[in-house]
């Protein structure tokens, strides 16, 4: 069975500033799939940015990036310039096939981010 | 535009009263997921669709039933609520890539 850590329950960073959110995470499998959702209070979970186990280039989107460390098993990310709508719940989750073209999703028990004006 | 739509969005029940929520998706994905997320806590997976092949979880209680009728549609029903299954409830759909793209979710309260 997989497990993901987040070991930062809560965090806090200044606008404009730069904060970094740690995950590390255990499986035996070699073909998976890492992810950063978002979710802000009483609002949907979004997806920020996805790694493929297979690539070793970090992925980047905007302001987010990833720290993908693959025999650490390690996924940190990266809020560069924070923004008062960054403001959230952020969850690190891990995702494998489970065959016939669905997949199975073991989130992290989440970080909650405030940025402080 | 929504591609994963939650109705209603704020359910409330009474303890033992059955109760369905709906989800539906625009984009005729093949995977469709439904979550249990509790205050503060992560999203916990209680069953998926793969076209109309059910697979449940295997401790996600009886009590939890769910029905597909077609690609667009999903529906979760809680035969008799009880005060621990108040919960938000997530749909997500499984995208052409290997994402899952989530609704807003429905928030039930049990009285």
């Amino acid at each position: 069975a997989q497990t993901v850590t987040q070991s930062q329950p809560e965090m806090s960073v200044q606008e404009a500033e730069t904060v970094t959110l740690s995950c590390t995470y255990d499986t035996s499998e070699n073909n998976y799939y890492l992810f950063w959702y978002k979710q802000p209070p009483s609002r949907q979970m979004i997806l920020v940015i996805r790694q493929e186990a297979y690539k070793q280039q970090n992925a980047t989107e905007n302001r987010f990036s990833v720290n993908f460390q693959k025999a650490a098993k390690s996924f940190s990310l990266k809020i560069s310039d924070s923004q008062l709508g960054d403001t959230a719940m952020y969850f690190c989750a891990f995702m494998k096939p489970r065959g016939a073209g669905s997949y199975q999703l073991t989130f992290g028990k989440g970080t909650k981010l405030s940025v402080i004006p | 535009d929504a591609m994963v739509i939650q109705n209603p969005r704020y359910q409330v029940t009474q303890f033992g009263k059955p109760v369905t929520l709906s989800c539906s998706q625009t984009l005729n994905h093949n995977v469709m997921y439904w979550y249990q997320q509790k205050s503060s806590q992560a999203p916990k997976l209680l069953f998926h669709y793969y076209d109309k092949d059910f697979n449940n979880e295997a401790d996600t209680p009886d009590n939890f039933q769910s029905r597909r009728p077609n690609t667009s549609f999903c529906f979760l029903d809680i035969r008799s609520p009880g005060l621990g299954d108040a919960a938000m409830y997530l749909c997500a759909i499984g995208g052409k890539r290997e994402e899952e793209f989530f609704g807003p979710g429905t928030r039930l309260t049990v009285l």
